[in-house]
């Protein structure tokens, strides 16, 4: 069956670090997400891509946040100066269509920011 | 922000009966519901979704009701089995007008199902 992947599974960073954390959604799909989850919180979504643009953000994805699709099969997430805040599980996820189709989720990257 | 909001924070149920997991949200302009469970160290897994022009939707030991006057909604899985043993997330989806399609999660219910 068709997964998303992600990786690395686990990142240590020192603050002010930049990181990538890599995904490669399921290969027919056409739209991409970005969550993270902060320990002992809820899942909170950052950012949506379609079409090799980004179509919605949230509050949490400011300047020090990007996505990128270099290639036919990877999804990144670049977070340019990490914070010790930052320090949360991130979820990649996909799906076929829009509205009315489920998001698939890859197992999620641990950040660890010291 | 609490636009969707799972009140049990856990339950425990015998193995065999029925497990009715709870959600309630507030923004009227969710119109796509959803439930994922969750185990440690992994992703979400989708289990069942709901349109907010059904009030039920059913697939396998899994039914899901929506009652949107009452903005709530709830997951039954009958009969449970230990292996249901996980964190439960309700999602939420806002209007066909939302491009982003972002879900706005709950905080999870913890299912415990002893043998």
């Amino acid at each position: 069956e068709p997964e998303v992947t992600q990786t690395p599974s686990h990142q240590v960073t020192q603050m002010g670090q930049e990181v990538i954390l890599r995904c490669v959604p399921i290969s027919n799909h056409l739209y991409f997400y970005w969550y993270r989850q902060i320990l002992g919180q809820k899942v909170e979504f950052l950012v949506s891509f379609y079409n090799n643009e980004i179509s919605e953000k949230s509050e949490i994805f400011d300047d020090q946040f990007s996505v990128e699709r270099p290639d036919g099969s990877n999804f990144t997430l670049k977070i340019r100066s990490t914070k010790l805040e930052d320090s949360a599980m991130y979820f990649c996820a996909s799906t076929e269509r829009g509205l009315g189709y489920e998001q698939y989720f890859g197992p999620g990257t641990r950040l660890t920011v010291t | 922000d609490q636009q969707v909001k799972q009140n049990s924070p856990s339950l425990s149920v015998q193995e065999g009966r029925i497990s009715i997991l709870n959600c309630d949200y507030t923004n009227s302009m969710f119109d796509y519901f959803l439930w994922y469970k969750k185990y440690p160290a992994e992703g979400p897994t989708f289990l069942i979704s709901i349109s907010s022009i059904k009030d039920k939707n059913e697939d396998g030991r899994f039914t899901v009701f929506l009652n949107k006057s009452a903005k709530h909604l709830s997951l039954h899985i009958v009969p449970s089995q230990p292996g249901d043993s996980a964190v439960y997330f309700c999602a939420a989806s806002e209007g066909w007008g939302n491009a982003g399609n972002m879900l706005t999660f709950g905080g999870g219910t913890r299912l415990m199902v002893k043998p």
